[in-house]
């Protein structure tokens, strides 16, 4: 079964600066999706980034950028220039071709003025 | 984009009743929807896959026969949580995917049993 390790219940950063919510999983798949969503107090989830196992080239979204490393089965999340409105709950996901969406336990991040 | 909808948003309910939420896919056609469950501070946790037109598959340790998911259509299933009990209180996601496409979260129900 696949799993999804975030090993950093909580982080915080200072506005403007950057930071990296790490994640690993675990699979036997060779092609999958792997996400970050953010999940703000009104408790929508929003996708923030999406890649592609087959694809080498890291997803970069704006501000949002990933370091998927998948031999190590790693893939972390970079947020430059941090907003106050970053802060929420980010949940690190896989999914495999034609599996349902499984999630991480959760990085929960606050933005410092 | 593709939305997905949910109804109603907050329920609260008597012990020993039944609820039932909805789940809509409002400009596209599901061939699969999901429900989790989501407790305060926790993650989501996937209790349900449905095709439309069959029976659903329920993840290990899901009571299929308190959580009655019906996929009637391909924008629309339904969540009923029978005989509920304070401790089915949760935050209820569904979420809708076309074949081979992105999975649509909903906003969410509030259940709260009392």
């Amino acid at each position: 079964a696949q799993t999804v390790t975030q090993s950093q219940p909580e982080m915080s950063v200072q506005e403007a600066e950057t930071v990296t919510l790490s994640c690993t999983y675990d699979t036997s798949e060779s092609d999958y999706y792997l996400f970050w969503y953010k999940q703000p107090p009104s408790r929508q989830m929003i996708l923030v980034i999406r890649q592609e196992a087959y694809k080498q080239q890291n997803a970069t979204e704006n501000r949002f950028s990933v370091n998927f490393q998948k031999a190590a089965k790693s893939f972390s999340l970079k947020i430059s220039d941090s907003q106050l409105g970053d802060a929420a709950m980010y949940f690190c996901a896989y999914r495999s071709l034609q599996g349902p969406v499984i999630f991480g336990p959760g990085t929960s991040l606050s933005v410092i003025p | 984009g593709a939305v997905v909808s949910q109804h109603p948003s907050w329920v609260i309910c008597k012990s020993g009743t039944s609820v039932k939420i909805e789940c809509r896919s409002l400009d596209f056609q599901a061939t699969t929807m999901f429900w989790y469950r989501q407790f305060p501070k926790q993650s989501l946790m996937l209790m349900a896959t449905s095709n439309e037109g069959s029976k659903a598959t329920y993840e290990q340790g899901v009571e299929k026969d308190k959580f009655l998911i019906n996929h009637a259509s391909l924008t629309l299933s339904t969540l009923t949580v029978t005989s509920a009990h304070p401790e089915d209180s949760s935050f209820y996601i569904c979420s809708a995917r076309r074949e081979y496409y992105e999975q649509y979260f909903g906003p969410g129900t509030r259940l709260t049993v009392t």
